[in-house]
């Protein structure tokens, strides 16, 4: 199975600030990569596909990057509603498919 | 848009098998898409467990072992999953989804695009 490692686990942060998460795996797996939230309590919700493509609805503050190993999720300016877990997904190899252990965004 | 509810006990006894049902509303499924179940243990991250799409067979995650059953019922437009012998271990949010094929430049990449609200199952005697 293919690993997924994100850093940091978690992340303190302030509104209006810039904030970047990484993903890395264990292998090679092209730009095969989503990432999602998490709000307390509610289904993960789908911001990013193919490692730098933003899911219609989602707003432009996120952004991704990416391609091999290497993967970050950025938001340029932090929002209350922002404050959430992230995880991040490869569907290069399936199955299985595999998350990582998620980074939680806090204030 | 396609909406998922989970549906299912929210108690099962060791080694009883967990069964949850996923209905799906504003999408047929046997549309071009897979259905999936996606677990969350208490403060942890997530689980794939499986998927099945309603031409071909279905893929499970090998950490479960063949304890995992995943079916479709077209009539009712619904999927369901079976999981046997559980444990405590298997305690957990569990989430029914849709997987699609979505296009990026030149390739075909696969995302949870919609899922349900989660239905907690406590495995206790």
């Amino acid at each position: 199975d293919i690993q997924m490692t994100q850093s940091p686990s978690s992340l303190s942060a302030s509104v209006g600030d810039r904030v970047t998460i990484t993903c890395r795996a264990s292998q090679n797996i092209n730009t095969y990569l989503n990432w999602y939230q998490q709000k307390p309590g509610k289904a993960p919700n789908l911001l990013i596909y193919a490692a730098s493509y933003l899911q219609s609805g989602v707003p432009s503050r996120f952004s991704g990057s990416g391609s091999g190993t290497d993967f970050t999720l950025t938001i340029s300016s932090l929002q209350p509603e922002d404050f959430a877990a992230y995880y991040c997904q490869q569907s290069y190899s399936t199955p299985p498919y595999t998350f990582g252990q998620g980074t939680k965004l806090e204030i | 848009q396609v909406q998922l509810q989970e549906l299912g006990p929210g108690l099962v006894k060791p080694s009883g098998t967990l069964s949850l049902t996923c209905a799906v509303s504003g999408g047929s499924i046997s549309s071009d898409s897979w259905w999936t179940w996606v677990r969350q243990s208490p403060g942890k991250g997530l689980e794939w467990i499986g998927e099945l799409h309603h031409i071909g067979s279905p893929n499970n995650n090998p950490s479960l072992k063949s304890r995992v059953t995943i079916s479709l019922d077209k009539p009712k437009n619904q999927f369901s999953l079976k999981l046997s012998s559980v444990t405590a271990a298997d305690t957990a949010v569990y989430y029914c989804a849709r997987v699609v094929a979505g296009r990026a430049a030149a390739r075909i990449i696969y995302y949870f695009d919609s899922w349900g609200q989660g239905t907690l199952v406590t495995v206790s005697s």
